[in-house]
């Protein structure tokens, strides 16, 4: 059984930096796509983004411009960093696994973390 | 707004079937598979089905999905009180080159 388990800080000033890190334990990083999603609360799922553990990114268009992800195989988890956040950015962050992609294309997430309560506030 | 169109709610006494809607187009589910999430209150997303019609392992075959061009669908029959959960579907599009999904479906049995 995989089982992710998402960790940060569950605060965060405007302005300043999300930063995000998903664990990995019963299963490997490799070789699959791991992603990010989003959701405010009562609200419904927002794609962030994903990363091939080769390092190969795949980003919301709509946040690409303030997202970056990276993977660490050796400790089997990946991270995201999200700039610039305001309180929009503030939701549920889950971490998920894709199982399956056909050229970088994924429609599928079979394991998910419990999710983390991220709020923008000052 | 979300890309996918689902109704906001759908209600059904335990033991009975349910059916539920996933609306798109030619560039989202018309050109990729379609997987369904189940999200009982306070948790995370669970995988119900994927490519349009496949169960994971651990999924009874109490949920059924099914695909016909650009609308997907959820059948749940036998339904418990435990299937009580918000329901959504997702894909891939191509115009906005990202996964989307449907604002989602809550599950009342009555």
């Amino acid at each position: 059984q995989v089982n992710l388990q998402e960790s940060g800080p569950e605060l965060v000033k405007p302005a300043e930096t999300l930063s995000l890190t998903c664990s990995v334990s019963g299963g490997s990083v490799m070789p699959y796509y791991w992603s990010w999603f989003r959701q405010v609360p009562g609200q419904g799922l927002e794609w962030i983004g994903y990363i091939f553990h080769t390092g190969t990114t795949n980003f919301n268009p709509s946040l690409k411009s303030r997202l970056s992800m990276s993977i660490d195989t050796s400790k089997n988890q990946f991270s995201l960093r999200l700039v610039s956040v305001t309180p929009a950015d503030t939701a549920v962050y889950y971490c998920a696994r894709a199982p399956f992609c056909s050229q970088a294309v994924c429609t599928r997430f079979d394991y998910w973390g419990q999710g983390r309560l991220v709020t923008v506030s000052s | 707004q979300s890309v996918l169109t689902q109704p906001p709610s759908v209600s059904a006494a335990p033991g009975q079937r349910v059916t539920m809607s996933c609306s798109g187009s030619i560039s989202n589910i018309g050109s990729h598979f379609v997987s369904w999430y189940q999200q009982l209150p306070g948790t995370a997303p669970k995988l119900l089905i994927f490519d349009d019609v496949k169960r994971p392992s651990r999924i009874p075959d109490r949920f059924f999905g099914s695909k016909s061009g650009t609308s997907a669908t959820l059948d749940i029959a036998e339904l418990q009180t435990g299937d009580e959960a918000d329901y959504f579907c997702g894909t891939w599009d191509n115009s906005l080159s990202a996964v989307v999904f449907g604002g989602g479906t809550k599950l009342t049995v009555l």
